[in-house]
């Protein structure tokens, strides 16, 4: 079946580490997202690619990075400068068709916590 | 002023109810509207996309768009225990960067058997 993979599911990270989210999709999606959800908060966009090589900073970029190597992925490191990373991360795509309007659809997410 | 504004609830109505799920958003150049729902720990499902103004339907979900008013609507009709989830609104103009999508916070709805 076609669809997003995010792994792991659930994820701790210890002060000072830097850890690495994974995203695989089988869409052949051209563009992917990463969003933060936080309790009583909307989703807010990380960082989005729309070509392979290629990506832009979101509203909240700072104290992660990403990297887009192949079409079919695109992880999300948070980095020890990012000090409050205890959230729900969201991976999305999307076809970039008809004005690049199309929806996008999302992974079932991995939690990230503090140990 | 947030650009897309959702009510969080909660939301509770028993089986069988009409649901109404409500946004307003303040961006006249909003042309495309999407609603998700979302299941606690997983991640959000499109249920309908619509653009412009007007109606769309599909099965028990009708969404509507009044751009006159800038409002947004989801109607779920006969409603199921399983309907019980958070439905998040989200609007984004035409064209432009695909990092344009705006959400609500999201209403939780629970529908009591």
């Amino acid at each position: 079946d076609g669809g997003i993979t995010q792994s792991p599911k659930y994820l701790f990270r210890k002060e000072g580490q830097n850890v690495t989210l994974s995203c695989e999709q089988n869409l052949n999606h051209d563009a992917m997202y990463w969003y933060r959800q936080d309790p009583g908060q909307g989703l807010r966009l990380i960082y989005y690619s729309q070509i392979v090589n290629d990506f832009q900073k979101g509203d909240i970029a700072e104290g992660y990075s990403v990297s887009r190597e192949k079409k079919e992925s695109f992880p999300l490191t948070v980095t020890s400068a990012q000090k409050n990373p205890t959230a729900f991360y969201l991976c999305a795509s999307s076809s970039t068709g008809t004005g690049g309007n199309q929806p996008q659809h999302f992974g079932d997410g991995t939690r990230l916590s503090i140990l | 002023q947030k650009e897309v504004e959702q009510d969080p609830g909660p939301l509770s109505v028993p089986e069988g109810a009409i649901v109404s799920l409500n946004c307003t958003y303040s961006n006249s150049a909003f042309q495309y509207f999407m609603w998700y729902r979302q299941y606690s720990r997983k991640g959000p499902e499109l249920l309908m996309y619509t653009y412009s103004s007007g109606n769309k339907e599909d099965g028990r979900f009708t969404a509507q768009v009044d751009k006159s008013s800038k409002y947004i609507s989801l109607f779920i009709r006969d409603s199921q225990p399983s309907d019980s989830a958070t439905y998040l609104c989200s609007a984004r103009n035409y064209g432009g960067s695909q990092g344009n999508l705006i959400f609500g916070k999201g209403t939780k709805l629970s529908v009591k058997p």
